[in-house]
């Protein structure tokens, strides 16, 4: 079965600094996708950044981007210049390749905290 | 831009009763979801549904559980005799596509369920 682990329970990070949330995961599969979404105080999880464990290059988008190291099974997320809006519960995820298996696995969270 | 929605966005129940989730996913999209979370817990993967049948359920999804699409809009998650144990965040999700290939799933608020 796959696990995902998110070590840190909470975090916080100044406004325009940058921070680094964790994730670990366990699988045995070798092609499969990880996630990041947030879920900000009351509102709907949202995507933040796909990986395709079969990509070398780590997804970027915008302020967000990956650590993905596929040996040592670890998928990072660090936030550059972080904004208010960024305050939120992230959760990473994992979902194996097959489009006959969509179902998401996640990790417990982490609750990100911005300071002005 | 669509959302997923959920009604009602919470609900008491007494232990034993039954107690219908609903939701209406994105209008063109054709896989949808159910996951869970209980208070301080990971979210959990219920039941995933397509072309009016199940496509995949975890080992949470028993026979207490029921899903149905009655209409061509709603999509809707039966407890028969609930338990206090499923008192949780109930999400819903959807996604487009059933081919190959990535389709992300959208999240709706969730529905808290508190059986007392």
């Amino acid at each position: 079965a796959q696990t995902v682990t998110q070590s840190q329970p909470e975090m916080s990070v100044q406004e325009a600094e940058t921070v680094t949330l964790s994730c670990t995961y366990d699988t045995s599969e070798s092609d499969y996708y990880l996630f990041w979404y947030k879920q900000p105080p009351s509102r709907q999880m949202i995507l933040v950044i796909r990986q395709e464990a079969y990509k070398q290059q780590n997804a970027t988008e915008n302020r967000f981007s990956v650590n993905f190291q596929k040996a040592a099974k670890s998928f990072s997320l660090k936030i550059s210049d972080s904004q208010l809006g960024d305050a939120a519960m992230y959760f990473c995820a994992y979902r194996v390749l097959d489009t006959g298996r969509r179902a998401l696995t996640f990790g417990s969270g982490t609750r990100l905290q911005v300071q002005p | 831009e669509p959302e997923v929605t959920q009604t009602p966005s919470h609900q008491v129940t007494q232990m034993g009763q039954e107690v219908i989730l609903r939701c209406v996913p994105i209008s063109n999209h054709l896989y949808f979801y159910w996951y869970r979370q209980i208070l301080g817990q990971k979210v959990e993967f219920l039941v995933s549904f397509y072309n009016n049948e199940i496509s995949e359920k975890s080992e949470i999804f028993d026979d207490q559980f029921s899903v149905e699409r009655p209409d061509g809009s709603n999509f809707t998650l039966k407890i028969r005799s609930t338990k206090l144990e499923d008192s949780a965040m109930y999400f819903c999700a959807s996604s487009e596509g059933r081919g190959r290939g990535y389709y992300e799933q959208y999240f709706g608020p969730g529905t808290r369920l508190t059986v007392t």
